[in-house]
C-alpha cells in the first residue's frame, strides 16, 4: 500500500524557517517525481515545487522561489521541504504528492507562520 | 500560468441523479487534465487523468470528457457515498494549477 505521511509541521514565526519532510512506502521512491502542494485554510491547491526522480529537475512556484527548497533522499524515501523567510500567507496544509497528474496525496500537514 | 476555472462552485443532486461539473483551462492543454475528489478526514483521490481515464478503483458511473480547454466530469446514478470536493488540475505545464473545486452535497 502507497503511503505518504508528512511531518516537521508546527507554528513557527514569520521570518523564520521550518522544514517538512514526507516519509514514503509502500512503492520505488527513487522512481518517482514528487510534488508539494499545499492548501490555505479556506482556498483551493496550490502547487509549491516538483523535483524529478533523480533530482534532475526541480521547479518551484513563483511564490516560493528563492525562499523554499525542494529536496529528496532515495536511500531514506524521503522527499523534504526546506521553508526560510516564512511569510504568513504560507499558512498552509502542506501536502506530499507522487507524479504531477497526482496519483497518491499525504494527509498532509500544517505549518502556521504568525507572531 | 495557465488558469484553471470551474464555474459551479456549489451542486447538490439526489442519488440516482447524474451531475456534471466542468472545469475551463486559460489555454490549450490537450488531455493533461486530472480529477481529484477529496471528503472531510480522507486523502484526496485521484479520480481521472488524461481527460477521461479512469484511475484504477474509481467507479465506472465516474467518466470524464475534453480536450483542449473544456473539459467535464460527469458522475451517474449518483451514490451517497459521492458526496465531497471536486477538483481539476492541469498538469500540462508548471505551474501547476487547479480549479477553485466544486462541492457536492447529496440531497
Amino acid at each position: 500500500e502507497v503511503q505518504l505521511v508528512e511531518s516537521g509541521g508546527g507554528l513557527v514565526q514569520p521570518g523564520r524557517s521550518l522544514k517538512l519532510s514526507c516519509l514514503a512506502s509502500g512503492f520505488t521512491f527513487s522512481n518517482y517525481g514528487m510534488n508539494w502542494i499545499r492548501q490555505a485554510p479556506g482556498k483551493g491547491l496550490e502547487w509549491v515545487a516538483s523535483i524529478s526522480s533523480s533530482s534532475s529537475y526541480i521547479y518551484y512556484a513563483d511564490t516560493v522561489k528563492g525562499r523554499f527548497t525542494i529536496s529528496r533522499d532515495n536511500a531514506k524515501n524521503t522527499l523534504y521541504l526546506q521553508m526560510t523567510s516564512l511569510r504568513s500567507e504560507d499558512t498552509a496544509l502542506y501536502y506530499c504528492a507522487r507524479r504531477m497528474m497526482v496519483d497518491y496525496w499525504g494527509q498532509g500537514v500544517m505549518v502556521t507562520v504568525s507572531s | 500560468d495557465v488558469q484553471m476555472t470551474q464555474s459551479l462552485s456549489y451542486l447538490a443532486a439526489s442519488p440516482g441523479e447524474s451531475v456534471s461539473i466542468s472545469c475551463k483551462a486559460s489555454k490549450s492543454i490537450s488531455n493533461y487534465l486530472a480529477w481529484y475528489q477529496q471528503k472531510p478526514g480522507e486523502a484526496y483521490k485521484l479520480l481521472i487523468y488524461s481527460g477521461s481515464t479512469l484511475q484504477s478503483g474509481t467507479p465506472s458511473r465516474f467518466s470524464g470528457s475534453g480536450s483542449g480547454t473544456d473539459f467535464t466530469l460527469t458522475i451517474r446514478s449518483l451514490e451517497p457515498e459521492d458526496f465531497g470536493l471536486y477538483y481539476c488540475q492541469q498538469y500540462y505545464e508548471k505551474p501547476l494549477t487547479f480549479g477553485s473545486g466544486t462541492k457536492l452535497e447529496i440531497k
